[in-house]
């Protein structure tokens, strides 16, 4: 089954310490990408990788970390979290020629 | 400065009615465009898109329709069913890969 998965679902942590969001997808896609969602501020993209050793910043980069070792794996770091990046973070991927991306199911951060 | 907007942060229509979800751009180096269907608690679902070189693209119910001169594309989803009720997303890429979320309209059909 074509999924993308993200791990974990849910977190509570707090300010200061470092944690690690992982996304995995089994398409062998190219582009992966991360964004949060936010109330009154739709999706908004953090970071975005093109190809494996390849990321951009997206609109809200700041405070976040991303590397791409592998194509399947795009995992999301946040050095020294802050209760601003309490959010709910979707990983997607897609081909990267029709950008037709599959979300991840979410992770909802909250950060105290 | 908003590149997508989606000006109606709701929408209510009749079950069995024409759905017309609207979205804006200011970005005309943007070249694809695309729609997305999210349920709550769900990850967003690809719907439709269309390449900035056509005006129209169709795909059962749903229809996309771009206006390069207004920078205007919209959703019509007809006829409209209950299960179509979500929060639907306009979005957006240009050549530099990044890829921009309008803040979504909420669509209730009624019955």
């Amino acid at each position: 089954e074509a999924q993308v998965t993200q791990n974990p679902r849910y977190l509570i942590t707090v300010t200061g310490k470092k944690l690690t969001v992982t996304c995995s997808q089994n398409m062998n896609h190219e582009y992966m990408s991360w964004y949060r969602q936010d109330p009154g501020l739709g999706l908004r993209q953090i970071y975005y990788s093109m190809n494996v050793e390849v990321t951009d910043k997206g609109d809200v980069p700041e405070g976040y970390k991303v590397s791409r070792k592998e194509k399947r794996n795009f995992p999301l770091i946040l050095e020294s979290p802050s209760p601003n990046q309490t959010s709910l973070y979707f990983c997607a991927s897609s081909n990267r020629k029709t950008y037709e991306q599959y979300f991840g199911p979410g992770t909802r951060l909250t950060v105290t | 400065d908003q590149q997508v907007k989606q000006n109606s942060p709701s929408l209510s229509v009749q079950e069995g009615r024409i759905s017309i979800l609207n979205c804006d751009y200011t970005n005309s180096m943007f070249d694809y465009f695309l729609w997305y269907k999210k349920y709550p608690a769900e990850g967003p679902t690809f719907l439709i898109s269309i390449s900035s070189i056509k005006d129209k693209n169709e795909d059962g119910r749903f229809t996309v329709f771009l206006n390069k001169s207004a920078k205007h594309l919209s959703l019509h989803i007809v006829p409209s069913q209950p299960g179509d009720s979500a929060v639907y997303f306009c979005a957006a890429s240009a050549e530099d890969d990044k890829i921009i979320f309008g803040k979504g309209t909420r669509l209730h059909i009624l019955p």
